[in-house]
């Protein structure tokens, strides 16, 4: 089956702690993302990547890190410096610009992050 | 930031009746496109609709797109007790948009009671 495996489906935390949310797709796609969510809200965008070994900061990447050593995984670390990470996060990837519908998303199933 | 701003918040509709749910954006885009989103799920794309198109249908789905006033509008008829989920307007590719990122809205939560 093709698609974006996020792990684990719950995650608990205590303070000062960092954690590591995984992402894997077999997509082959270039492009991968991470987003938060919080509850009754929409995505907000926390870093990107478009290509292997480079990622761009979204619009909340503070207290985040991520890395991209291989194609096809994108892991997220939520960082002691997170002051309120207790959400929801969601895992993208889309295609590279030589489809005409190079940046249709398609999402892992997310992973639930809760900081006791 | 979020582009998208998305109206109603919620809706509820009986089976049956059509559900129509809108979305504005301030800067200019290279396509929009809507996702949905089921309780504690992923997102599901549904369908996208470029800049220089007004409108396009897939299935149930009707999308409608003016870009002079900034705003698409999603429209599901005969709708079902399955429809029910939140549904995500995202924009794409603008001056403004660094390669292949997506600015999505806040949502609609649809219900469609049977």
């Amino acid at each position: 089956d093709g698609g974006i495996t996020q792990s684990p489906k719950y995650l608990f935390r205590k303070e000062g702690q960092n954690v590591t949310l995984s992402c894997e797709q077999n997509l082959n796609h270039d492009a991968m993302y991470w987003y938060r969510q919080d509850p009754g809200q929409g995505l907000r965008l926390i870093y990107y990547s478009q290509i292997v070994n480079d990622f761009q900061k979204g619009d909340i990447a503070e207290g985040y890190s991520v890395s991209r050593e291989k194609k096809e995984s994108f892991p997220l670390t939520v960082t002691s410096a997170q002051k309120n990470p207790t959400a929801f996060y969601l895992c993208a990837s889309s295609s590279d610009r030589a489809s005409p519908y190079y940046n249709e998303q398609f999402f892992g199933p997310g992973t639930r992050l809760t900081v006791l | 930031s979020q582009q998208g701003e998305e109206d109603p918040q919620a809706l509820s509709i009986q089976e049956g009746e059509n559900a129509t749910m809108n979305c504005s954006y301030k800067t200019s885009i290279n396509n929009l496109q809507w996702y949905r989103q089921n309780s504690g799920r992923g997102l599901v794309h549904l369908i996208l609709i470029r800049s220089n198109e007004r409108e396009k249908h897939s299935g149930r789905l009707r999308v409608t797109l003016d870009t002079s006033k900034k705003s698409s509008s999603l429209l599901i008829t005969a709708s079902r007790a399955a429809d029910t989920a939140s549904y995500f307007c995202a924009t794409g590719g603008g001056k403004e948009t660094s390669g292949s990122r997506l600015t999505f809205g806040e949502g609609t939560q649809l219900t469609v009671n049977p």
